[in-house]
């Protein structure tokens, strides 16, 4: 079962814009993180935040965490054509324990126009 | 840099036939994933080892799959019979294993039954 929900599923800007997708979860979490997958490929980790970290940046990347929400939104800046892609949020629950196990939303499909 | 290797990366086969994908993990992870992403959703988990160990498999339809990782390094699953509903992508990840919660994914193997 999914336990996060993106927001949009598809998101359509132009070359320079900024993207922003929202992600919604249920159950309580150690950490949040965004995983970017090009069509027809293998999903690639962009950015990891803590149930205990409300902000988090890396290069064009910013991700915020309400934990009282439930929710959190990932921004990419100055997009670019190359960053064309599915973006998913993906959870590690509490009750995973020591197993890490991460459980994957449905997913931003993101598209650039040059 | 070390990549997580799948083969095949492209499988047609008739229903009721048997398939088998493996995976071979980055050298030195403990932790070894399978999921299963049906087109236009998130990855859901089907099977986790700790070496050579089932962690979970509660997900995993064991009346026709099956998974294994015998010397705890690269793993197998297979399906058999093969059913329509099994068209997917078959996606393997590993991780360092305790203490690391970031997942590294392999370009996963499509599958199409006919």
């Amino acid at each position: 079962s999914q336990q996060g929900e993106e927001d949009p599923q598809a998101l359509s800007i132009q070359e320079g814009e900024n993207a922003t997708m929202n992600c919604s979860y249920k159950t309580s979490i150690n950490n949040l993180q965004w995983y970017r997958q090009n069509s027809g490929r293998g999903l690639v980790h962009l950015i990891l935040i803590r149930s205990n970290e409300r902000e988090k940046h890396s290069g064009r990347l910013r991700v915020t965490l309400d934990t009282s929400k439930k929710s959190s939104s990932l921004l990419i800046t100055a997009s670019r054509a190359a960053d064309t892609a599915s973006y998913f949020c993906a959870t590690e629950g509490i009750s995973s324990g020591s197993a890490r196990q991460l459980t994957f939303g449905s997913g931003t499909q993101l598209t650039v126009l040059p | 840099e070390a990549e997580v290797a799948q083969s095949p990366r492209y499988k047609i086969t008739e229903k009721s036939q048997a398939v088998a994908f493996w995976c071979d993990p980055i050298s030195g992870h403990a932790t070894l994933y399978w999921y299963r992403q049906i087109l236009g959703q998130g990855p859901e988990l089907l099977v986790q080892f700790q070496d050579e160990s089932v962690v979970d498999d509660s997900q995993l339809p064991k009346d026709r799959f099956s998974a294994e990782r015998l010397k705890g390094v690269d793993s197998t699953l297979k399906i058999q019979p093969a059913e329509l509903g099994d068209s997917a992508m078959y996606l393997c990840a590993s991780s360092l294993g305790v203490g690391q919660e970031t997942q590294y994914f392999g370009p996963g193997t499509r599958l199409l039954v006919l």
